[in-house]
């Protein structure tokens, strides 16, 4: 079983739908999650960092973490056709050494 | 304009050939990572280095080599002994070797002739 679970997609949505995008753990050390998004053949792009449990939110997104279920959430409303990508969940204990453990990535096709 | 570049865009490689891929970041930080990506596999750490002339093996360092000489410079070398080297090759650094916040450059893309 990996580490960090995340449905492939693709998910294909209408524009100005809400998304939900979700990664599940087993690691109950990790405290510190992000959200990347990556458009084809770029380089992953730093969307949203959280610490622990709860909401932040930033714009349309909104990304929550609910420790206690090891399930972290990112909402993207009034989703646009510039949304297009794949979302990459990332995360991470404490500690000086400690890496990052991504999830394998969700395709999101927004249509017009 | 602050950020992390990789050079070359797409890159050949023939059987037992050496290639070197190269990262640079002008943004001051200690931490820099390599990551190869596989569809369906997400990304994997190959290497990292959280200072000048120190650097760790990651997940799947087999058939790789790194150098870390300046701090703005970590190039990873992919030798003959990595027998599967077509992937998408991403470099990353962040502001300390607390693995916090990484920010990646675009990516190189490897194939094999």
């Amino acid at each position: 079983q990996k580490e960090v679970e995340q449905d492939p997609g693709p998910l294909s949505v209408p524009e100005g739908a809400i998304v939900s995008l979700n990664c599940t753990y087993s690691n109950s050390a990790f405290q510190y999650f992000m959200w990347y998004r990556q458009y084809s053949r770029k380089g992953p792009e730093l969307l949203m960092y959280t610490y622990s449990s709860g909401n932040k939110e930033d714009g349309r997104f909104t990304a929550q973490v609910d420790k206690s279920s090891k399930y972290i959430s990112l909402f993207i409303r009034d989703s646009q056709p510039s949304d297009s990508a794949t979302y990459l969940c990332a995360m991470r204990g404490t500690g000086t050494a400690s890496k990052l453990t991504f999830g394998t990535g969700t395709r999101l096709q927004v249509t017009l | 304009d602050g950020g992390i570049t990789q050079s070359p865009k797409y890159l050949f490689r023939k059987e037992g050939q050496n290639v070197t891929l190269s990262c640079e970041q002008n943004l001051n930080h200690d931490a820099m990572y390599w990551y190869r990506q596989d569809p369906g596999q997400g990304l994997r750490l190959i290497y990292y280095s959280q200072i000048v002339n120190d650097f760790q093996k990651g997940d799947i360092a087999e058939g790789y080599s790194v150098s870390r000489e300046k701090k703005e410079s970590f190039p990873l070398t992919v030798t003959s002994a990595q027998k599967n080297p077509t992937a998408f090759y991403l470099c990353a650094s962040s502001p300390s070797g607390n693995g916090e916040t990484q920010y990646f450059g675009p990516g190189t893309r490897l194939l094999v002739l």
